[in-house]
């Protein structure tokens, strides 16, 4: 079925670091992908997205690129930061799908040190 | 700004109790979705609705049900809570019929069933 596998966690980093976060997924047709993240005592919030093949989704430094070839959607980030400790999520959602759910991978917590 | 307000943050309740989890949003969206968060298992999805009185089971509904009574709010109830309900619970909205668009988050309700 349709599904979306991440990285497992935690991930520990010092700060101004590189941070990959691995995803892949399994669906049929062309999703849409996204990257959500949790702050603390949060909800999620959208990070990116990447509606097809070879679009690059990028916010606040981070930046996914689509890669049909490969069915991935990592997440990375040049130079992190304290304040981007939080879990993220990959998700995905069907092409065809109007009613608009979404699948999401386990998510990784990221933690970054001073 | 779109606005997802759930009626509580923390919920404590006893084993066998009726409990009602509550989510208004306020920017007439069609979609509305309750999931549930547990560590290491990422977002699960309950149920979902796309429209009033209209509902569809997600992939763990057992023991759950909806309400859907008016466009704004989407209702989560557990007949008789049980101790592996005890998680973190997050409604989500999206609005428009494009797979491209965001979901919406509330910020969660930790229900903890003792």
């Amino acid at each position: 079925g349709d599904s979306v596998t991440q990285m497992e966690g935690p991930v520990t980093l010092s700060e101004e670091a590189f941070l990959t976060i691995n995803c892949t997924y399994t669906a049929t047709g062309y999703p849409s992908l996204f990257w959500y993240v949790q702050y603390p005592g949060e909800g999620l919030q959208l990070l990116l997205k990447a509606t097809k093949a070879d679009d690059k989704g990028s916010n606040k430094g981070f930046e996914a690129t689509y890669r049909k070839e490969t069915t991935s959607f990592h997440l990375e980030k040049g130079s992190v930061q304290v304040s981007d400790s939080a879990v993220y999520f990959c998700a995905l959602r069907l092409g065809g799908s109007t009613l608009g759910r979404l699948y999401f991978g386990r998510g990784t917590q990221l933690t970054v040190w001073p | 700004d779109v606005k997802v307000t759930q009626s509580s943050r923390y919920l404590v309740k006893r084993t066998g109790e009726k409990v009602f989890l509550e989510c208004v949003q306020d920017m007439d969206h069609e979609n509305m979705f309750w999931y549930r968060q547990d560590p290491g298992l990422g977002l699960r999805l309950i149920y979902f609705s796309y429209d009033v009185k209209m509902k569809e089971k997600g992939d763990i509904p057992e023991g759950y049900s909806v309400s859907r009574e008016k466009k704004e709010r989407f209702s989560l109830i557990l007949e008789s809570a049980s101790t592996n309900q005890t998680s973190m619970y997050l409604c989500a909205t999206k609005g428009g019929r494009a797979p491209s668009v965001e979901q919406y988050f509330g910020p969660g309700t930790r229900l903890t069933v003792t």
